[in-house]
C-alpha cells in the first residue's frame, strides 16, 4: 500500500511571506491530520479531519494558518504570513478512523528567514 | 491540556544492551502508542497498546500500559546499530481525538 505523500520536501522562505503544504493520504483512510513538530520536540496537532470536515482545530493559529480537504482526499495546509518561530517540519497522518495509530508521510521541513 | 512526560531525554549504549525508557502522564489515556523516529523522516509506529496492564512485543520491542493508565514503558532487548534514532511515546483518548506525544527519547548505539 502507498503511503503518505507530502510535498515539497524542503522550504526555504523570508518572513511574512506565504507558503502551502501537500498531502495524500493513504487510500480509503478518513481521518487526516497536520502535526507541527519543531526541532527537539514531539509533534503537535495543527489540525484533525474526518473525510472533508474539520474534528479539531483547537490548536492551529487561525490568524495565519488554514487548512482545507477538498473531496475528503487530498489537503493543503497553508501559512500567510509567516513567521520566524514557524520554522519546523510540517507533517501529515491518516488514519482509517480516530482510534488506531496514524502512518505518517515523511514531512515538509519549512525554515523561515 | 494534557502533559506527556517522557524520560530519558537521550541514551548512549553500547551494541548488545538492553534500553528502557518511560512515558508518564497526568491524565488518563485509552490508548499508548510508540514511535520511531529517523532523520528526515516521519514518526514509524512501532507497537499499540488498547488495554490497561498489556503487555505487547514486536520482535525486540516490548511495551507496556500501564495500570494506572497514565504510563508507559518501551524495552529494547540487544540493541543493535539500526535501533539508533528518536523514540515518541504518544497517548489517545476518547474525548480528545488527537494523539498528545512526548518530547522523545534520542537512542545512540555505539557499535
Amino acid at each position: 500500500e502507498a503511503g503518505v505523500a507530502q510535498s515539497p520536501r524542503y522550504k526555504i522562505i523570508e518572513k511574512r511571506q506565504s507558503v502551502a503544504f501537500w498531502c495524500n493520504p493513504i487510500s480509503g483512510h478518513a481521518t487526516l491530520y497536520w502535526y507541527q513538530q519543531i526541532l527537539g520536540q514531539g509533534p503537535k496537532l495543527l489540525i484533525q479531519f474526518q473525510n472533508n470536515g474539520v474534528v479539531d482545530d483547537s490548536q492551529l493559529p487561525k490568524d495565519r494558518f488554514s487548512a482545507e480537504r477538498l473531496k475528503g482526499v487530498d489537503s493543503t495546509l497553508k501559512i500567510q504570513p509567516a513567521k520566524l518561530e514557524d520554522s519546523a517540519v510540517y507533517l501529515c497522518a491518516s488514519s482509517p478512523d480516530r482510534i488506531y495509530g496514524y502512518t505518517f508521510g515523511s514531512g515538509t521541513r519549512l525554515t523561515v528567514v | 491540556g494534557q502533559q506527556l512526560n517522557q524520560s530519558p531525554q537521550s541514551m548512549f549504549i553500547q551494541e548488545g544492551e538492553d534500553v528502557s525508557m518511560n512515558c508518564t502522564s497526568s491524565s488518563i489515556f485509552n490508548t499508548w502508542l510508540w514511535y520511531k523516529q529517523d532523520p528526515g523522516e516521519g514518526p514509524v509506529l512501532l507497537i499499540a497498546l488498547y488495554k490497561a496492564g498489556e503487555l505487547t512485543s514486536n520482535g525486540r520491542l516490548t511495551a507496556q500500559f500501564g495500570i494506572t493508565r497514565k504510563d508507559s514503558f518501551l524495552n529494547i532487548s540487544a540493541s543493535i546499530p539500526s535501533d539508533v534514532g528518536i523514540y515518541f511515546c504518544a497517548g489517545q483518548s476518547y474525548n480528545n481525538n488527537d494523539m498528545r506525544f512526548g518530547a522523545g527519547t534520542r537512542l545512540t548505539v555505539k557499535p
